[in-house]
C-alpha cells in the first residue's frame, strides 16, 4: 500500500541546535515533494519544494534533501529557535499529471531555550 | 501576496443542519481549489478538487451528496456540509492554486473548525 510516514513522536531540541525531520514514502514515485509548517489551529504554510531530479534545496536556515533511491526526504532547520516550534508536514505530488498533494502525518518540533 | 481566507473560522451547529464554508483567494485568481479535512493529531486528507465552472472531483470515500462543493468564480469556492452529524466535526482547510508563480504551489487558508452537537 502507499504510505507517507513521518515520525509521530515529537522532536525536542535545544535552541541553537539543528533539527532534522524525516519523511519516508512507500509505493510512490513522486514528481516532487514539499514541506509545510502548521501551527495549532491554523492552515499549513509552504516552506520548500524539491523536485525528483534535485538532491538538495536551501532557503535561509532551512535545507531539504531528497533521495529517490531511499525514498526519503530530510528537512533540516539550523540554528533552531523557539519560534520554530510547530508541526512540520511533508507532502508529495504523486505524478506530473496531477495537482494533488498527499500529506504525511507530520512531526511536532519543540525547541526549548 | 497569495492570501487565502476562509469564513467562518469556527462554527457550531446542531446535528441535521447544513453548514456552508467559504474559501476565497484574496489577491490572485485560483484556477483550482482543494478541500481538506483534518482530524485531531492526524494529517490533512484531501476531500475534493474543484476547478472554476466545473464539477468537483471527489476522493474515494468522500460522499459528494454530503459535501457539496461550488466553485462559482476564480476567487471563491464553497463547501457545504449537508445534514451534519457529530462525526463530521473536524478542521476543514481549503487551498488554492494559481497557474502563475511557483509550479503547483498551493496556498492554504487558515481553516474552519466545525463542531456538530
Amino acid at each position: 500500500s502507499q504510505k507517507i510516514e513521518q515520525n509521530s513522536e515529537a522532536l525536542n531540541i535545544q535552541e541553537g541546535k539543528t533539527a532534522t525531520l524525516t519523511c519516508n514514502y512507500t509505493n510512490y514515485s513522486p514528481a516532487y515533494l514539499q514541506w509545510y509548517r502548521q501551527d495549532p489551529g491554523r492552515g499549513p504554510v509552504f516552506l520548500l519544494l524539491i523536485r525528483e531530479n534535485e538532491k538538495e534545496k536551501r532557503k535561509e536556515r532551512l535545507k531539504v534533501t531528497f533521495d529517490t533511491t531511499l525514498k526519503q526526504s530530510l528537512f533540516h532547520i539550523t540554528a533552531s529557535q523557539p519560534a520554530d516550534s510547530a508541526t512540520y508536514l511533508c507532502a508529495l505530488v504523486p505524478s506530473y499529471n496531477t495537482d494533488k498533494l498527499i500529506f504525511g502525518t507530520g512531526t511536532r518540533l519543540q525547541v526549548f531555550p | 501576496g497569495a492570501v487565502v481566507s476562509q469564513h467562518p473560522s469556527r462554527v457550531i451547529c446542531k446535528s441535521g443542519t447544513s453548514v456552508k464554508i467559504e474559501c476565497r483567494s484574496l489577491d490572485f485568481q485560483a484556477t483550482t481549489m482543494f478541500w481538506y479535512r483534518q482530524f485531531p493529531k492526524q494529517s490533512l486528507m484531501l476531500m475534493a478538487t474543484s476547478n472554476e465552472g466545473s464539477k468537483a472531483t471527489y476522493e474515494q470515500g468522500v460522499e459528494k451528496d454530503k459535501f457539496l462543493i461550488n466553485h462559482a468564480s476564480l476567487t471563491l469556492s464553497t463547501l457545504t456540509v449537508t445534514s451534519a452529524h457529530p462525526e463530521d466535526s473536524s478542521f476543514y482547510i481549503c487551498s488554492a492554486k494559481t497557474s502563475l508563480g511557483l509550479w503547483n504551489e498551493q496556498f492554504f487558508g487558515p481553516g474552519t473548525r466545525l463542531t456538530v452537537l
